[in-house]
């Protein structure tokens, strides 16, 4: 299977500064690549798909970037509400994979 | 905008059989693929399989000898059986609409394996 990868494991950042998460994968997914947010006690929810599309009513300071295995995700200015753990997935392959997740804290 | 919601079992003991059934509302069951998900306490995401409102299915190596994963059409619903569970199946199973990528997921439900 196609093993995901996400760097920082967690990043610190202040209100208002960008944030950028990284996701790697084993082998090339082309541009079959998404991002979800997860809040505690909350299911994800898909912010990009296509590795650069956003999904509807995602604000525009989210964006992604990338293909093959090398794939971006900025958030450009961080509002209070974007504090959470966010997922890389692919679904290039069977089975569809996610990885480990990066969770952007309050520095 | 479609509705999920999971239900069953809060608790399976070892080596007994997980059941999940998901309800779908405001809208069909029909011309979609549906699928399974779950993540472990505190951990990452995992796909489980899917099932196409046909019937035809597709299921994670990793499970498919303990999994299966079926639709009723005349009861907008989909299901999970998950055989000889141990307490490494302990998660919160979503259910979710499409394969590939998917924006419409229930609110998950904790199943906990434990005598």
């Amino acid at each position: 299977e196609i093993v995901m990868t996400e760097s920082p494991a967690t990043l610190s950042v202040s209100p208002g500064e960008r944030a950028t998460l990284s996701c790697r994968a084993s082998q090339s997914v082309s541009s079959n690549l998404a991002w979800y947010q997860q809040k505690p006690g909350q299911a994800p929810r898909l912010l990009i798909y296509g590795a650069s599309t956003r999904a509807t009513g995602i604000p525009v300071r989210f964006s992604g970037s990338g293909s093959g295995t090398e794939f971006t995700l900025t958030i450009s200015s961080l509002q209070s509400e974007d504090f959470a753990v966010y997922y890389c997935q692919q679904y290039n392959k069977w089975p569809f994979t996610f990885g480990p997740g990066t969770k952007v804290e309050i520095k | 905008q479609v509705q999920l919601q999971e239900s069953g079992p809060g608790l399976v003991k070892p080596s007994e059989t997980l059941s999940l059934t998901c309800t779908v509302s405001g809208g069909s069951i029909r011309s979609y693929y549906w699928s399974w998900i779950r993540q472990p306490p505190g951990k990452g995401l995992e796909w489980i399989g899917y099932v196409y409102y046909s019937g035809t299915t597709n299921y994670n190596p990793s499970l498919k000898s303990r999994v299966t994963i079926s639709v009723d059409t005349s009861k907008n619903q989909f299901s999970l059986t998950l055989t000889s569970v141990t307490a490494a199946d302990t998660a919160v199973y979503y259910c979710a609409r499409d394969a590939a990528y998917t924006n419409d997921w229930g609110q998950g439900t904790l199943v906990t394996v434990s005598s």
